[in-house]
């Protein structure tokens, strides 16, 4: 089985401007996750989807959104990009959401460099 | 509220020595899930394992080894006769049932093995 790609691995935005970075997960899961990581604050969880809908999301503000399609492929979006948005995105898939033999895998991540 | 505990900045060790890498959770949930991910310096999450909270076997996979502790809220890591190959970021997490796949990580161990 593929693993979870992700698009584009590395991009370089200035601030103000907007990006979307799009994660196909495992064939066959159905919820999609995405974090942050930056050096000063580690690994953040910023949102799942399960099912085209979000069901949990993290301390981030609403610059940060996200969408999960039909097929389960998931696009994250930051609007008004700021310095401290670059960071390495990872987005990471699993067959359902919290169930007890889940266990989520992760993407090769997307490198977002904010001048 | 979910906390987990790397206290164990960075180790350094030489090929063949034993390493043991620790990990202490907080939670407030009866039910929830810790996880080992290995980050090397492609930047992939790289899954190792996982433990549910009613399940208190160690476990052996080779070289590597866990120990879950409830008592102490522990879930220590063992790598046994280290490689350079194991060189790595190393990170503990931990999610609760009712938070879906929401991870929450902790700090990360750079494990340095010298030949």
């Amino acid at each position: 089985k593929a693993g979870v790609t992700q698009t584009p691995r590395y991009l370089i935005k200035t601030r103000g401007q907007q990006v979307t970075l799009s994660c196909s997960p495992i064939s066959g899961h159905r919820s999609v996750s995405w974090y942050q990581q930056t050096p000063g604050q580690g690994l953040q969880f910023l949102f799942e989807y399960f099912s085209e809908t979000q069901r949990n999301k993290g301390n981030f503000p609403g610059r940060f959104s996200g969408r999960q399609f039909s097929n389960s492929r998931s696009e994250m979006n930051v609007s008004t990009l700021e310095l401290g948005d670059s960071a390495l995105y990872l987005c990471a898939s699993s067959l359902t959401s919290g169930g007890i033999t889940d266990t989520q895998y992760f993407g090769p991540g997307t490198r977002l460099t904010v001048l | 509220a979910q906390k987990v505990t790397q206290a164990q900045t960075e180790i350094s060790v030489v090929e063949k020595e034993d390493v043991t890498l620790d990990c202490v959770y907080e939670t407030r949930d009866t039910t929830y899930y810790l996880f080992w991910y290995k980050q090397p310096p492609s930047g992939e999450l790289v899954f190792l394992i996982r433990r549910n909270s009613f399940d208190e076997q160690n476990e052996i996979s080779g070289r590597y080894s866990w120990n879950f502790q409830k008592s102490t809220s522990s879930f220590n890591f063992t790598i046994t006769a280290s490689q350079v190959v194991d060189s790595a970021v190393y990170f503990c997490a931990l999610s609760e049932a009712k938070y879906g796949n929401k991870l929450v990580f902790g700090a990360g161990t750079i494990l340095r093995v010298k030949s």
